[in-house]
C-alpha cells in the first residue's frame, strides 16, 4: 500500500514570503500524486496534481509542485505567500496501477501566515 | 456541473437515530467515495463504489450503510452511531475507477452524535 510523509505538522511563514510544503511518497512503479487545501469548516479542494509527463506542476492560488523521483519526493511551493493561504494542506497519493482504491493522504500540514 | 453536492451540511443525532447522509455529482463519475475525518487529521477512507457496485469496505463497523442507487447518488445510512464518529463525513468522485486521474470532493457532512 502507498504511504505519504508530510514531515512538518505546521509550518509559520510572514505574509508576502515564500513556503514550501514538504512530502514524501513511498515508493512504487507509478503513482499518481495530489496537493488538497482545506480552508475551516470546508472540504478539501484540489491545488494540482501530478499524472505523468513533466515534473514541475502548476496549479491554482499560484502554487507549483515539482515531483522528484529520486527523492519519492512533491513538494508544495509558493513565492509569496497571502494570509488566505491560511489552512491545512495535505499531500495524497494514488496507485496508477488501476483500480479505485481511493487517495492515501498525508497527516497535513497546517500553514499559518503571520502579518 | 463540476461539483459534488453533499447533504445535509450539519447534522445532529442522538444514539438511537436513524439518518441518511447524502452525495450527488453530475460529472457522469464512476467511482463515489466515502472519508470520515476526524479534527485535525487527515481524510480516512471508508468505502468504494466502482460502477455502482461496493469495491472497497475499509473494516467499517456496520452502523455504516453505503448504498449507491444509481451512478449519480451516494447515500450512508447511520444507526446506533457512538459519540466517536461525530466527524465530518467527505463523499468524493473519479472519473474512471480503472484509473483513477482525479478526486473531487464535497464540502462535507459535520456530524455531531449526542
Amino acid at each position: 500500500a502507498q504511504s505519504v510523509t508530510q514531515l512538518d505538522s505546521q509550518v509559520p511563514v510572514f505574509e508576502e514570503a515564500p513556503v514550501e510544503l514538504r512530502c514524501n511518497y513511498s515508493s512504487s512503479v507509478s503513482v499518481y500524486l495530489f496537493w488538497y487545501v482545506q480552508y475551516p469548516n470546508q472540504g478539501l479542494q484540489l491545488l494540482l496534481k501530478y499524472l505523468s509527463g513533466s515534473t514541475l506542476v502548476k496549479g491554482i492560488n499560484g502554487f507549483e509542485a515539482e515531483f522528484n523521483k529520486s527523492q519519492t519526493s512533491f513538494h508544495l511551493r509558493k513565492p509569496s505567500v497571502h494570509i488566505s493561504d491560511t489552512a491545512e494542506y495535505f499531500c495524497a497519493v494514488s496507485d496508477s496501477g488501476g483500480g479505485a482504491d481511493g487517495l492515501t493522504f498525508g497527516k497535513g500540514t497546517h500553514l499559518i501566515i503571520q502579518p | 456541473d463540476t461539483e459534488v453536492t453533499q447533504t445535509p451540511k450539519h447534522l445532529v443525532m442522538g444514539m438511537t437515530n436513524k439518518k441518511s447522509l447524502k452525495c450527488e455529482q453530475h460529472m457522469g463519475h464512476r467511482a463515489m467515495y466515502w472519508y470520515k475525518q476526524k479534527a485535525k487529521k487527515p481524510p480516512e477512507l471508508m468505502f468504494v463504489y466502482s460502477y455502482e457496485k461496493l469495491s472497497i469496505n475499509e473494516s467499517v463497523p456496520s452502523r455504516f450503510s453505503p448504498e449507491c442507487p444509481n451512478s449519480s447518488l451516494l447515500n450512508l445510512h447511520l444507526h446506533a452511531l457512538q459519540p466517536e464518529d461525530s466527524a465530518l463525513y467527505l463523499c468524493a468522485s473519479s472519473q474512471d475507477p480503472r484509473s483513477p486521474r482525479g478526486y473531487t470532493f464535497g464540502s462535507g457532512t459535520r456530524l455531531t452524535v449526542v
